[in-house]
């Protein structure tokens, strides 16, 4: 079965730059969900869309942007870069009425700033 | 407090043993109930998923939620060291993000 796929799998960066992670739901999923995990965390909610529409928003910085596409695949933009950006980055997809009301997530980007 | 605590471990067990994970979560607009299983530096992996108190069974492995106490269990029966992995409780309602436990490390030894 399809999975949700996350780009890239690693990630290195200087502080003060920018990166961009990607990710692709599963198909027909409507809703997709970003998460940030630091080393021995669990994972904290950034931002969630719906339908191509912002639907939630958590503890994401100001310096961190995101937005869902037409094919439903989500980018998160992060800018300004800091030490403390450094953790894995998941993105979760779901879809309501299925009958199974959870969120498959994806292997993670590992964010690295040096 | 977090809304969802979860024991925090480590823990560590015998090959074959009996393990036993537990949550308890304070929001009662929770709606369903997950158990993931994360290995070291890979993304969550949805083990199972309950949207009612009761039981459910899958193979090894048993989720009991009980929302009378607000209390989430997962066992697993005859560990294996291929489980050793950190093992995180989350719940959830409709759309809304998750709420995450603080995870359990568990080490099955052979």
């Amino acid at each position: 079965a399809a999975g949700v796929i996350q780009s890239p799998r690693h990630l290195i960066k200087e502080k003060r730059e920018t990166a961009t992670l990607k990710c692709y739901p599963i198909p027909r999923h409507d809703t997709v969900y970003w998460y940030q995990q630091g080393p021995g965390q669990d994972p904290q909610f950034l931002i969630s869309f719906y339908e191509k529409m912002q639907s939630d928003k958590g503890s994401i910085p100001d310096r961190f942007s995101a937005q869902q596409f037409s094919d439903y695949h989500s980018e998160l933009n992060m800018s300004s870069l800091e030490l403390g950006d450094s953790a894995l980055y998941f993105c979760a997809s779901y879809k309501g009425g299925s009958g199974q009301e959870t969120q498959y997530f994806g292997p993670g980007t590992r964010l690295l700033v040096l | 407090q977090k809304e969802v605590e979860q024991d925090p471990g480590p823990l560590s067990v015998p090959e074959g043993a009996i393990v036993s994970l537990n949550c308890t979560y304070s929001n009662s607009a929770f709606q369903y109930f997950m158990w993931y299983r994360q290995y070291s530096r890979k993304g969550p992996e949805l083990l199972m998923y309950t949207y009612s108190s009761g039981n459910k069974e899958d193979g090894r492995f048993t989720a009991q939620v009980d929302k009378s106490s607000k209390y989430i269990s997962l066992f697993i029966r005859d560990s294996q060291p291929s489980d050793s992995a950190t093992y995180l409780c989350a719940s959830g309602t409709g759309r809304r993000a998750l709420t995450f436990g603080s995870g359990t490390r568990l080490q099955v030894q052979p």
